[in-house]
């Protein structure tokens, strides 16, 4: 079966301190593709990135990194130096084949950027 | 500019009568999708469409239905069989009913039925 699991429900830090987003995911697929979007508060989720399961590179774009380990099947999402811009939930989600092309979401963490 | 635009934003019925969302994309995706966000879960997937005049059950079909005539639009039907209607939806759009194309969403419909 396919699981993603997003731990922290919430997480609260001050505005210009690194934070870390955890997701942790289930798969017996070989291939499969792994997501990370942010919903803010107007309620549309936006793409922030793909990562397919071959490359474990990690990638970096601005103040986002992300950090994908397939032996412990794990793909973090760092925001460094945050601003309360980035207040949004953020959700980790997975696709394969076994899936039909559908995603699997996570349950969401909640970051909260206080000035 | 391409996106996804979802009418109302806010939605209010009363019990037993069935409600119809719009979703609307000028992508030119082939694929299309409706979920339903409820507080503290993640995103479950009603239903699915590949392609025009074809369409895929969800995890959570049941009280709603979808229909796809045009390429551009896969309006959602809440029926009155629904037992909990109330909740957030979002419509999304993909290039392809693939694993690998990103998914992109419209700006979601809170519906509240009393």
């Amino acid at each position: 079966a396919q699981k993603v699991t997003q731990a922290q429900t919430e997480i609260s830090v001050v505005e210009k301190e690194d934070v870390t987003l955890d997701c942790v995911y289930e798969t017996r697929d070989t291939t499969y593709y792994l997501f990370w979007y942010k919903q803010p508060p107007s309620g549309e989720l936006v793409f922030l990135i793909r990562r397919n399961s071959f490359d474990e590179q990690n990638e970096i774009s601005g103040r986002y990194s992300w950090n994908f380990q397939k032996s412990t099947s794990s793909f973090n999402f760092t925001i460094t130096a945050s601003q309360v811009v980035d207040s949004a939930v953020y959700f980790c989600a997975l696709s394969g084949r076994t899936g039909t092309y559908k995603y699997i979401f996570g349950t969401g963490t909640r970051l909260k950027v206080l000035a | 500019d391409g996106g996804i635009t979802q009418s109302p934003k806010y939605l209010f019925r009363k019990e037993g009568q069935n409600v119809t969302l719009s979703c609307e994309q000028n992508l030119n995706h082939d694929a299309m999708y409706w979920y339903r966000q409820d507080p503290g879960q993640g995103l479950r997937l009603i239903y699915y469409s590949q392609i025009v005049n074809d369409f895929q059950k969800g995890d959570i079909a049941e009280g709603y239905s979808v229909s796809r005539e045009k390429k551009e639009s896969f309006p959602l039907t809440v029926t009155s069989a629904q037992k909990n209607p109330t909740a957030f939806y979002l419509c999304a759009s993909s290039m392809v009913a693939s694993e690998y194309y990103e998914q992109y969403f419209g700006p979601g419909t809170r519906l509240t039925v009393t």
